[in-house]
């Protein structure tokens, strides 16, 4: 899988949008990007997935450049319930071993502050 | 929809003792995820299953880890002899098909003194 990079940290006021940035300069053409989150002590959650195309869906919207190279998450109105861990994935679509294998890095810990 | 279900949530042996793990996907996804958890390393994936077939256990640290998928409803992740650097937080995750997003259980919380 493409590794991805994201930086450690960032803060967000609370009711404002938060941009979340990945880089993923080595995606291959059968990798869709994959975000999840995780709230303290609880397992991730899935939040959206997209191939190339901007995706949105109730949670985020999704934004990948046109070379694929790097995408941002977006959160509309970020509130104090979405401070958590945000990682960015890339992942092998289709049928073989490394089809569906989604390896987790370091991701983002967004704060969202009042 | 229950979501995924482990069990135990929390987990306290001895060194030594065997453990088992236990994960219900939700009712048919085909995919199945075992994950662990720890402050230095972070997640990790140990092995997954395809339509109840192991298809890749890379991840697996060592001999003393195995996993089942017995039927569409039911996996186990077990660890025998069980040691102290084994303790982290063990999540299962389950998806309809291998190139959907994964909904993740609750997690077991694994401490061996």
């Amino acid at each position: 899988d493409a590794k991805t990079t994201q930086p450690p940290s960032m803060d967000c006021a609370e009711g404002r949008a938060a941009n979340l940035p990945c880089n993923h300069s080595t995606i291959s053409g059968n990798e869709y990007v994959y975000w999840y989150r995780q709230i303290h002590s609880q397992g991730p959650q899935y939040i959206i997935h997209g191939l190339k195309n901007n995706e949105t869906n109730e949670m985020a919207s999704l934004i990948i450049t046109e070379d694929r190279k790097s995408s941002t998450l977006i959160l509309p109105h970020a509130t104090l319930r979405d401070t958590a861990v945000y990682y960015c994935i890339v992942r092998v679509i289709g049928s073989g071993t490394n089809a569906g294998k989604s390896t987790f890095g370091d991701g983002t810990t967004l704060t969202v502050k009042p | 929809d229950a979501g995924v279900i482990q069990s135990p949530r929390h987990e306290v042996t001895e060194m030594g003792q065997e453990v088992t793990l236990r994960c219900k996907p939700i009712s048919g996804h085909n995919s199945l995820f075992w994950y662990r958890q720890t402050m230095m390393r972070g997640l990790e994936l140990l092995i997954y299953f395809n339509n109840n077939v192991p298809i890749d256990d890379s991840g697996m640290p060592e001999d003393r880890f195995s996993a089942k998928m017995p039927n569409a409803s039911f996996s186990t992740l077990k660890i025998q002899p069980s040691e102290p650097r084994d303790s982290a937080v063990y999540f299962c995750a389950s998806s309809p098909q291998v190139n959907y997003g994964y909904t993740f259980g609750s997690g077991t919380r694994l401490t061996v003194v």
